[in-house]
C-alpha cells in the first residue's frame, strides 16, 4: 500500500546541535510537504518540495527533495529550544498525483537541551 | 482568508455512545477534507478523505463514517465507540496540490 516511512522516530539533541529528519515512500511523488507540530498542537504547514533534486531553506531549515522524487530530508543547523516539536512529511497518493490522499509519516520528535 | 472550524476541543464519552464531530470550511470552495486520527505521541493516521460533496475515501476500515452534507462541512461518526478509538482527531483541508491546514483537534477520550 502506500506508505510514508519517516526516520528517526525521536531525536534527542543539544542545543546548538545539527538535526536531520528523513522521508522515503513508497511511489514517486509529485510533490512533498513538510509540517511541524508543536507539543499540544496542531501540524503547521512549513514547505512544499515539487521539482525533482530541489533544495529550499527557511533560515537554518534546509529541505531536499530527491531525483526519483521518492526521498526528501529535512537539516536543521544549530538547533534551539524553539525547534523542539514533531516534524512531519506528507505526500500526495491521490490519482494522477493529485492532492486527495494526503498520507504522512510517522513524524520525529524533536527535543532540544538547553 | 480561509478558516477551518472544528468542535468540540475536548470530549469524553463513554464506551458505546455515539459520536458526532463537525468541521466546516470558511472562505474557500470545493477544498478536499480530511479527517485524520493521532494517537498519544505517534503519528497522522489517515481515516478519510473527500473531494467533493458526498465522495468519501476510506483508508482504514473501523468503526467511524464520514459525510459531506456540504461543500465546507465534514463530518465524523460513530454508532458505537470502542476504548480504542481514544485520540486527537484532526480535521484539515486543501486545494488542489497545496499545502493542507488543520483545524484545533478534538481530543476524545473515551472511558
Amino acid at each position: 500500500g502506500q506508505q510514508v516511512m519517516q526516520i528517526p522516530q525521536y531525536q534527542h539533541v543539544q542545543e546548538g546541535e545539527d538535526f536531520t529528519t528523513y522521508c522515503n515512500s513508497s511511489t514517486t511523488l509529485s510533490n512533498i510537504q513538510w509540517y511541524k507540530q508543536r507539543p499540544g498542537g496542531h501540524p503547521v504547514f512549513l514547505i512544499q518540495l515539487v521539482k525533482s533534486g530541489e533544495v529550499k531553506k527557511q533560515k537554518r531549515l534546509t529541505f531536499q527533495f530527491g531525483e526519483a522524487k521518492k526521498n526528501s530530508s529535512l537539516h536543521i543547523t544549530a538547533t534551539q529550544t524553539t525547534d523542539v516539536g514533531t516534524y512531519f512529511c506528507a505526500g500526495p497518493f491521490g490519482y494522477g498525483g493529485s492532492q486527495g490522499n494526503l498520507i504522512f509519516g510517522k513524524g520525529t520528535k524533536l527535543s532540544v537541551k538547553p | 482568508s480561509q478558516t477551518i472550524h472544528q468542535w468540540p476541543a475536548t470530549l469524553v464519552q463513554p464506551v458505546g455512545s455515539p459520536l458526532s464531530l463537525e468541521c466546516t470550511v470558511e472562505g474557500t470552495s470545493n477544498p478536499n477534507l480530511y479527517w485524520y486520527r493521532q494517537a498519544a505521541g505517534r503519528g497522522l493516521q489517515l481515516l478519510f478523505y473527500s473531494v467533493g460533496i458526498g465522495q468519501i475515501s476510506s483508508e482504514v476500515p473501523q468503526n467511524l463514517s464520514a459525510s459531506r452534507p456540504q461543500d465546507r462541512q465534514f463530518i465524523l461518526s460513530s454508532k458505537k465507540l470502542l476504548l480504542s478509538d481514544s485520540g486527537f482527531y484532526l480535521c484539515a483541508w486543501s486545494s488542489a496540490n497545496t499545502e493542507a491546514f488543520f483545524g484545533q483537534g478534538t481530543r476524545l477520550t473515551v472511558v
